[in-house]
């Protein structure tokens, strides 16, 4: 199966900073897609990175907050940019899993950031 | 877009019992539903996933049932046991093969006791 490393595992960071998230996969995929999840709720899409072009983004999300990577199939970074409080959430990048029987979409481990 | 509702939003069953999950979706398109299980603090797992041209598939304990024409799909999880205790997460997708985004339901905490 495929493995998905994503680091930071964790940070804290000031307000208006900004942090960048990378996730690495180990094997090629088309699409990698970056997700959000906020404290005790489910899990909303920010945007998709597609090698090769500009990211898809959500309604809700934009690109100058949320700008994302895609230099090579097997990597993808997204920065949260001058963050405030309402960005503390974990960030997840997932893509399919071709390695999977019958395949399907793996994540990565999460990046649990905090805002103070 | 695509809009999936989860229920319950919270479970209690006890050891032994079955447990059902269900969702509902909007947009007549999707044709990939999987169902993740999320330990706290750890990332979301598939368990078991269903595709359009497929009613219902087992896993052991685990089945998912889907309804194309109603637009629901559930999870049903028999003989449960404590470790199954999770928040469980359904999602939608137009397709498989990683070239389209999911869509998530609220989410469903289990907690089964011993």
């Amino acid at each position: 199966s495929a493995v998905i490393s994503q680091k930071p595992s964790r940070d804290i960071c000031q307000r208006g900073t900004s942090l960048t998230i990378q996730c690495q996969v180990d094997s090629q995929v088309t699409m990698m897609f970056w997700y959000r999840q906020q404290p005790g709720q489910s899990l909303t899409l920010i945007a998709t990175a597609n090698q090769g072009s500009e990211a898809t983004y959500e309604s809700g999300f934009v690109i100058d907050k949320f700008p994302i990577s895609r230099p090579n199939l097997t990597f993808s970074t997204l920065t949260v940019s001058n963050m405030s409080p309402e960005d503390s959430s974990i960030y997840l990048c997932s893509a399919w899993d071709r390695g999977r029987s019958g395949g399907g979409y793996t994540f990565g481990s999460g990046t649990r950031l905090t805002v103070v | 877009g695509e809009n999936v509702e989860q229920h319950p939003s919270t479970l209690s069953v006890q050891e032994g019992d079955s447990a059902v999950i269900k969702c509902t979706y909007s947009d007549s398109a999707s044709n990939y539903f999987p169902w993740y299980k999320q330990e706290l603090g750890k990332r979301p797992q598939l368990i078991i996933d269903i595709r359009s041209n497929v009613g219902e598939k087992k896993d052991q304990r685990i089945a998912v049932t889907l309804n194309k024409t109603a637009k629901h799909f559930s999870l049903h999880i028999t003989e449960t046991q404590p470790e199954d205790s999770a928040v469980y997460f359904c999602a939608a997708s137009p397709e498989e093969g990683g070239y389209n985004k999911l869509i998530f339901g609220a989410g469903t905490r289990l907690a089964v006791h011993p």
